[in-house]
Protein backbone atom coordinates (compact mmCIF):
# COMPACT_ATOMS: atom_id res chain seq x y z
CA UNK A 1 0.00 0.00 0.00
CA UNK A 2 2.01 3.02 -0.78
CA UNK A 3 2.71 5.86 1.83
CA UNK A 4 3.17 9.06 1.35
CA UNK A 5 5.05 11.36 4.45
CA UNK A 6 5.68 14.78 4.43
CA UNK A 7 8.11 15.73 7.07
CA UNK A 8 8.55 18.58 8.86
CA UNK A 9 4.89 18.61 9.69
CA UNK A 10 5.29 22.51 10.36
CA UNK A 11 7.93 25.47 9.78
CA UNK A 12 8.46 28.66 10.60
CA UNK A 13 11.13 30.84 8.21
CA UNK A 14 11.71 34.36 8.30
CA UNK A 15 10.43 36.31 5.07
CA UNK A 16 13.35 36.05 2.40
CA UNK A 17 14.49 32.45 3.02
CA UNK A 18 14.84 30.13 0.43
CA UNK A 19 13.09 26.85 1.85
CA UNK A 20 12.41 22.89 0.88
CA UNK A 21 9.91 20.91 1.79
CA UNK A 22 9.91 17.12 1.45
CA UNK A 23 7.64 14.48 0.54
CA UNK A 24 8.42 10.83 0.34
CA UNK A 25 6.62 7.41 -0.91
CA UNK A 26 6.78 4.03 -0.49
CA UNK A 27 6.28 2.54 -4.17
CA UNK A 28 8.12 4.08 -6.61
CA UNK A 29 5.15 2.95 -9.02
CA UNK A 30 3.52 6.25 -10.02
CA UNK A 31 2.69 7.96 -12.66
CA UNK A 32 2.55 11.09 -11.14
CA UNK A 33 2.92 13.74 -7.97
CA UNK A 34 1.46 16.67 -7.18
CA UNK A 35 1.93 19.89 -5.19
CA UNK A 36 -1.13 21.59 -3.72
CA UNK A 37 -1.05 24.52 -1.07
CA UNK A 38 -3.49 24.70 1.48
CA UNK A 39 -4.61 28.20 2.92
CA UNK A 40 -7.00 28.18 6.09
CA UNK A 41 -10.71 27.04 5.76
CA UNK A 42 -10.30 26.90 2.09
CA UNK A 43 -9.90 24.43 -0.59
CA UNK A 44 -6.76 22.85 -2.40
CA UNK A 45 -5.05 24.91 -4.91
CA UNK A 46 -3.02 22.86 -6.85
CA UNK A 47 1.00 24.02 -7.67
CA UNK A 48 2.74 21.92 -9.47
CA UNK A 49 2.35 18.53 -11.57
CA UNK A 50 5.17 16.43 -12.19
CA UNK A 51 5.19 12.90 -14.44
CA UNK A 52 6.99 10.21 -13.77
CA UNK A 53 9.42 10.67 -16.96
CA UNK A 54 10.39 14.06 -15.42
CA UNK A 55 12.87 15.13 -12.69
CA UNK A 56 11.42 18.88 -12.25
CA UNK A 57 8.86 21.40 -13.15
CA UNK A 58 9.10 25.03 -12.52
CA UNK A 59 6.62 27.89 -11.81
CA UNK A 60 7.55 31.48 -10.96
CA UNK A 61 9.34 31.07 -7.17
CA UNK A 62 8.63 27.19 -6.61
CA UNK A 63 10.03 24.36 -8.51
CA UNK A 64 9.32 21.23 -7.81
CA UNK A 65 11.74 17.88 -8.16
CA UNK A 66 10.85 13.87 -8.64
CA UNK A 67 13.67 11.40 -7.73
CA UNK A 68 11.13 8.45 -8.71
CA UNK A 69 13.93 5.69 -7.36
CA UNK A 70 14.58 6.86 -4.31
CA UNK A 71 10.32 7.79 -3.24
CA UNK A 72 11.40 11.38 -2.92
CA UNK A 73 10.27 15.06 -4.03
CA UNK A 74 10.93 18.11 -2.99
CA UNK A 75 9.25 21.10 -3.58
CA UNK A 76 11.93 24.37 -3.44
CA UNK A 77 10.44 28.08 -2.87
CA UNK A 78 12.67 30.79 -3.25
CA UNK A 79 12.24 34.43 -1.21
CA UNK A 80 9.48 32.95 0.75
CA UNK A 81 7.10 35.96 1.59
CA UNK A 82 4.28 36.35 4.32
CA UNK A 83 1.87 35.11 1.66
CA UNK A 84 3.21 31.45 1.46
CA UNK A 85 1.92 30.70 4.87
CA UNK A 86 -0.24 27.83 3.88
CA UNK A 87 -0.37 23.90 4.58
CA UNK A 88 1.63 22.57 1.44
CA UNK A 89 0.37 18.57 0.78
CA UNK A 90 2.18 16.41 -1.68
CA UNK A 91 0.05 13.55 -3.58
CA UNK A 92 1.03 10.63 -5.77
CA UNK A 93 -0.84 8.96 -8.32
CA UNK A 94 -0.08 5.58 -8.40
CA UNK A 95 0.50 3.88 -11.78
CA UNK A 96 -2.74 2.08 -13.48
CA UNK A 97 -4.94 4.45 -10.83
CA UNK A 98 -6.39 7.71 -11.31
CA UNK A 99 -6.34 8.20 -7.63
CA UNK A 100 -4.34 10.45 -5.59
CA UNK A 101 -2.53 9.09 -2.29
CA UNK A 102 -1.92 12.10 -0.20
CA UNK A 103 0.62 13.11 2.51
CA UNK A 104 -0.52 14.56 5.71
CA UNK A 105 0.72 18.27 4.73
CA UNK A 106 3.80 20.93 5.88
CA UNK A 107 2.05 24.04 7.35
CA UNK A 108 4.39 26.68 6.32
CA UNK A 109 4.75 30.38 8.70
CA UNK A 110 6.92 33.31 7.15
CA UNK A 111 7.09 35.55 9.40
CA UNK A 112 7.62 39.23 8.08
CA UNK B 1 -14.90 29.57 -16.18
CA UNK B 2 -16.14 28.31 -12.28
CA UNK B 3 -13.84 25.17 -11.83
CA UNK B 4 -15.16 23.15 -9.10
CA UNK B 5 -18.46 23.68 -7.35
CA UNK B 6 -19.61 22.62 -3.91
CA UNK B 7 -23.14 23.10 -2.20
CA UNK B 8 -24.06 24.07 0.79
CA UNK B 9 -20.59 25.49 2.58
CA UNK B 10 -22.01 24.48 5.69
CA UNK B 11 -24.52 22.43 7.31
CA UNK B 12 -25.21 21.43 10.44
CA UNK B 13 -27.58 17.84 10.86
CA UNK B 14 -28.80 16.29 13.57
CA UNK B 15 -27.83 12.49 13.92
CA UNK B 16 -29.85 9.94 12.20
CA UNK B 17 -30.89 13.18 9.61
CA UNK B 18 -30.00 12.67 5.97
CA UNK B 19 -28.78 15.12 3.42
CA UNK B 20 -26.76 15.21 -0.14
CA UNK B 21 -23.70 17.11 -1.10
CA UNK B 22 -23.71 18.45 -4.74
CA UNK B 23 -20.55 19.08 -6.56
CA UNK B 24 -20.71 20.16 -10.39
CA UNK B 25 -17.37 20.79 -12.64
CA UNK B 26 -17.00 22.68 -16.12
CA UNK B 27 -13.75 21.26 -17.16
CA UNK B 28 -15.06 18.15 -18.94
CA UNK B 29 -12.75 16.09 -16.69
CA UNK B 30 -13.85 12.53 -16.54
CA UNK B 31 -13.10 11.38 -12.99
CA UNK B 32 -14.62 13.42 -10.03
CA UNK B 33 -13.59 12.22 -6.29
CA UNK B 34 -15.09 12.86 -2.68
CA UNK B 35 -13.25 13.54 -0.07
CA UNK B 36 -13.15 14.06 3.68
CA UNK B 37 -10.66 15.85 5.78
CA UNK B 38 -9.84 15.63 9.54
CA UNK B 39 -7.78 17.12 11.55
CA UNK B 40 -4.55 14.95 11.82
CA UNK B 41 -5.92 12.20 9.77
CA UNK B 42 -5.40 14.04 6.29
CA UNK B 43 -7.03 13.87 3.56
CA UNK B 44 -8.89 10.44 3.01
CA UNK B 45 -10.85 9.57 -0.23
CA UNK B 46 -14.55 8.13 0.30
CA UNK B 47 -15.65 7.81 -3.49
CA UNK B 48 -14.82 8.05 -6.88
CA UNK B 49 -15.96 7.78 -10.19
CA UNK B 50 -13.87 7.45 -13.37
CA UNK B 51 -16.26 8.44 -15.71
CA UNK B 52 -19.90 8.66 -16.45
CA UNK B 53 -22.21 5.80 -15.16
CA UNK B 54 -18.97 4.36 -12.79
CA UNK B 55 -18.39 4.52 -8.83
CA UNK B 56 -16.20 3.08 -6.64
CA UNK B 57 -15.35 2.61 -3.40
CA UNK B 58 -12.24 4.45 -1.88
CA UNK B 59 -10.54 4.57 1.62
CA UNK B 60 -13.43 5.21 3.76
CA UNK B 61 -16.96 4.57 1.83
CA UNK B 62 -18.80 3.60 5.16
CA UNK B 63 -22.35 5.69 5.40
CA UNK B 64 -21.97 7.39 2.45
CA UNK B 65 -23.29 6.86 -0.95
CA UNK B 66 -22.97 8.53 -4.25
CA UNK B 67 -24.74 9.27 -7.65
CA UNK B 68 -22.76 10.69 -10.65
CA UNK B 69 -26.02 12.13 -12.24
CA UNK B 70 -23.70 13.28 -15.45
CA UNK B 71 -20.26 14.01 -16.22
CA UNK B 72 -20.74 17.31 -14.76
CA UNK B 73 -22.01 15.98 -11.48
CA UNK B 74 -21.25 14.03 -8.82
CA UNK B 75 -23.19 14.01 -5.32
CA UNK B 76 -22.40 12.41 -2.41
CA UNK B 77 -25.29 11.52 0.50
CA UNK B 78 -25.65 10.55 4.02
CA UNK B 79 -28.37 8.26 4.75
CA UNK B 80 -28.22 8.68 8.31
CA UNK B 81 -25.53 11.60 9.38
CA UNK B 82 -23.82 10.20 12.41
CA UNK B 83 -21.09 12.53 14.91
CA UNK B 84 -18.27 10.62 12.86
CA UNK B 85 -19.10 11.68 9.94
CA UNK B 86 -18.50 15.39 11.19
CA UNK B 87 -15.70 16.64 8.88
CA UNK B 88 -15.16 18.84 5.59
CA UNK B 89 -16.17 17.50 2.23
CA UNK B 90 -14.37 17.95 -0.64
CA UNK B 91 -14.80 17.35 -4.12
CA UNK B 92 -12.57 17.17 -7.04
CA UNK B 93 -12.66 16.06 -10.54
CA UNK B 94 -9.46 15.71 -13.22
CA UNK B 95 -8.87 14.78 -16.68
CA UNK B 96 -7.55 11.07 -16.73
CA UNK B 97 -3.96 10.82 -14.87
CA UNK B 98 -3.32 14.73 -15.32
CA UNK B 99 -4.03 17.94 -12.64
CA UNK B 100 -6.52 17.24 -9.91
CA UNK B 101 -8.92 20.29 -9.39
CA UNK B 102 -10.67 20.96 -5.84
CA UNK B 103 -14.10 22.67 -4.55
CA UNK B 104 -13.96 24.94 -2.00
CA UNK B 105 -15.63 22.37 0.40
CA UNK B 106 -17.92 21.70 2.54
CA UNK B 107 -17.77 22.12 6.11
CA UNK B 108 -20.62 19.18 8.10
CA UNK B 109 -21.19 19.31 11.54
CA UNK B 110 -23.09 16.53 12.79
CA UNK B 111 -24.60 16.86 16.61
Amino acid sequence: KQEVTQIPAALSVPEGENLVLNCSFTDSAIYNLQWFRQDPGKGLTSLLLIQSSQREQTSGRLNASLDKSSGRSTLYIAASQPGDSATYLCAVCQGGSEKLVFGKGTKLTVNP
Amino acid sequence: NAGVTQTPKFQVLKTGQSMTLQCAQDMNHNSMYWYRQDPGMGLRLIYYSASEGTTDKGEVPNGYNVSRLNKREFSLRLESAAPSQTSVYFCASQWWEGEQFFGPGTRLTVL
